[in-house]
């Protein structure tokens, strides 16, 4: 079945930088595009950033355009997120997701996710 | 970016009961909609796709339907396992766009 499993979150200063990885493994991950989704404490869900599977063309949510990259290494069947000036608005849970359908962009399984909290 | 609307914020309903919730796009997104259920401290679910296309593995009890700008989630019988949050998301134009949420509560 597929796993998605995230790592890397922490506690980590106002401006500083972190780096999630996202593991998968019970589907072909080389053939799907790829999501992260964030969730701040007691709020909704934001979709952040996708990543096709041949890394043509990445899209980003402008709250996070340019500080943030999207990454992946299908060898390794591992999605990254690179996030640098990062701001007390990005404490979150990030999800990493699989995205399904034809155009990869209905979020068919998602992580459990790792929590981002960026102190003052 | 595509706004979605959730109504109402919160649904109080009892077991076995029918539950009908809303999402409205602040423009046309064909059937580009999904819709997902969260339970607390748990990641987000996929219910339907496409407007009215069952995930696989999720019950009869959830249908969805619309298009252009209203859609709606309709969980025919609420089985104890059904409260949740719900969300729709609408995958027509970039960004991607969730709607706000609606709790199901218990009555």
């Amino acid at each position: 079945q597929v796993q998605l499993v995230e790592s890397g979150g922490g506690v980590v200063q106002r401006g500083g930088s972190l780096r999630l990885s996202c593991a998968a493994s019970g589907f072909t991950f080389s053939g799907y595009g790829m999501h992260w989704v964030r969730q701040a404490p007691g709020k909704g869900l934001e979709w952040v950033t996708f990543i096709p599977y041949d890394e043509s063309d990445t899209k980003y949510a402008d709250s996070v355009k340019g500080r943030f990259t999207i990454s992946r290494d299908n060898s390794k069947s591992t999605l990254y997120l690179q996030m640098n000036s990062l701001r007390a608005e990005d404490t979150a849970l990030y999800f990493c997701v699989r995205g399904g359908g034809f155009d990869f962009l209905t979020l068919d399984n998602w992580g459990q996710g790792t929590l981002v909290t960026v102190s003052s | 970016e595509i706004v979605l609307t959730q109504s109402p914020a919160t649904l109080s309903v009892s077991p076995g009961e029918r539950a009908i919730l809303s999402c409205r796009a602040s423009q046309r997104v064909s059937t580009y909609l999904a819709w997902y259920q969260q339970k607390p401290g748990q990641a987000p679910r996929l219910l339907i796709h496409d407007a009215s296309n069952r995930a696989p593995g999720i019950p009869a009890r959830f249908s969805g339907s619309g298009s252009g700008t209203d859609f709606t989630l309709t969980i025919s019988s609420l089985e104890p396992e059904d409260f949740a949050v719900y969300y729709c998301q609408q995958r027509s134009n970039w960004p991607l766009t969730f709607g706000g949420g609606t709790k199901v509560e218990i009555k």
